[in-house]
């Protein structure tokens, strides 16, 4: 199985902050990896698929880039519902496995 | 606008068996695969396995066998079957869309919690 591997797993920080999470495959995913948003209590929500597509109708503060095993999600400018969990995944092979996910808090 | 919703028995005991049910809503089930996922209490998401139009269907392997899935088209619905459910199976379950093509999930229901305990 091809484990996934987020950093880091809590972070904080505030309004209009940039922040960038990292996922990385144990093995060469090439770009099939995706990233949710999950606001607790909620169903996770997809944000980026292909590791830099960006699902319609998600903001554009939000961006995806690597390939192989070392992806990385950016939000450019932090807004009040985007302090949440985040989960990577792998699409590339079964199981298709998740990150153990990054939370998102206010500083 | 595809919907997800779905249900099932919430509290089970050990043994028993876990049985959901998620309906499809405004969309058709061709073009993708139909997934269920699960997140234990303040863990992360465990992949279960998925089922597309024609009843092909992939599980992960940790769950030994345990796992069954079935589609009903003249309901829009699918359907997952955990049998032999232990306390390590208490999670909310939820059912997901995922697209052939990008291979990511866009459209999730709402969420089952199952609770299992003698």
């Amino acid at each position: 199985d091809i484990q996934m591997t987020q950093s880091p797993s809590s972070l904080s920080a505030s309004v209009g902050d940039r922040v960038t999470i990292t996922c990385r495959s144990s093995q060469s995913i090439s770009y099939y990896l995706n990233w949710y948003r999950q606001k607790p209590g909620k169903a996770p929500e997809l944000l980026i698929y292909g590791a830099s597509s960006l699902q319609t109708g998600v903001p554009s503060r939000f961006g995806g880039s690597g390939s192989g095993t070392d992806f990385t999600l950016t939000i450019s400018s932090l807004q009040p519902e985007d302090f949440a969990t985040y989960h990577c995944q792998q699409t590339y092979t079964i199981p298709r496995s998740f990150g153990q996910g990054t939370k998102l808090e206010i500083k | 606008q595809v919907q997800l919703s779905q249900w099932g028995a919430g509290l089970l005991k050990p043994s028993e068996t876990l049985s959901l049910t998620c309906a499809v809503h405004g969309g058709s089930f061709s073009g993708y695969y139909w997934n269920w996922i699960r997140q234990p209490p303040g863990k992360g998401l465990e992949w279960i396995g998925e089922i597309n139009h024609g009843g092909s269907t992939n599980y992960n392997p940790s769950l030994r066998g345990r796992v069954t899935m079935s589609i009903d088209m003249s309901k829009n619905q699918y359907s997952l079957k955990l049998r032999s459910v232990t306390a390590a199976d208490t999670a909310v379950y939820y059912c997901a869309r995922c697209m052939f093509a990008e291979l990511s999930m866009d459209v999730w229901g709402q969420g089952t919690t199952v609770t299992v305990s003698s």
